[in-house]
């Protein structure tokens, strides 16, 4: 069973950093492109960052560039996000979901909350 | 990049009727992806490629569509299809998703 399971979330001040991290299990995480994608609250879905299975393709959305740092370690089955300069805007659930053969996400976590707020 | 609009926005039908969720996209898109989102869960695929079923999904789910019109039908409204549904491309960066359409159940 493919299961995602995000951590690291929570209640952060304007400009400050949070790392999240997403570990992954019931496939081989090392075959797949993986996805962070946010929903803030009452709102719609807004992809974030995409990483390749080796970590050779990364992108941003224009509104985190800069900003947010997507990586992956294959040898611990995990993905980070890691936030810096967070903004109010920035508040939201954070998903991570595999990438299917197709480009888009086919399973997603239970998602992990972000608040930045002072 | 590419906008996604979806309508209605919402829509509420009673068990039985059909339902049709469009998805109009900005530009041209070789496929669009379909998610179904209930209170308080992470969303799960439903359909992909345009028109083939994830697992799981009833047959009384269908899309279709190309360019920049994509549909979604339900042919037989059920209580637990109460949900809200999104469209998403991946033909061109960034990927995008539509801003969901929530259907209730009378």
């Amino acid at each position: 069973e493919v299961q995602l399971v995000e951590s690291g979330g929570g209640l952060v001040q304007p400009g400050r950093s949070l790392k999240l991290s997403c570990l992954a299990s019931g496939f081989t995480f090392s075959n797949y492109g993986m996805n962070w994608i946010r929903q803030a609250p009452g709102k719609g879905l807004e992809w974030v960052a995409s990483i390749s299975s080796s970590s050779s393709y990364i992108y941003y959305a224009d509104t985190v560039k800069g900003r947010f740092t997507i990586s992956r370690d294959n040898a611990k089955n995990t993905l980070y996000l890691q936030m810096t300069s967070l903004r109010s805007e920035d508040t939201a659930l954070y998903y991570c979901a595999r990438v299917a053969y197709y480009g888009s996400p086919d399973y997603w976590g239970q998602g992990v909350m972000v608040t930045v707020s002072s | 990049e590419t906008v996604l609009t979806q309508s209605p926005t919402t829509t509420a039908a009673s068990p039985g009727e059909k339902v049709t969720i469009t998805c109009r996209a900005s530009s041209s898109v070789s496929y669009m992806h379909w998610y179904q989102q209930k209170s308080g869960a992470s969303p799960k695929l439903w359909i992909y490629d345009t028109s083939k079923l994830a697992s799981g999904v009833p047959n009384r789910f269908s899309g279709s569509g190309s360019g920049t019109s994509y549909s979604l039908i339900i042919s037989s409204i059920e209580s637990e299809d109460a949900a809200t549904y999104y469209c998403q491309q991946k033909s061109s960066d960034p990927p995008t998703f539509g801003s969901g359409t929530k259907l209730e159940i009378k």
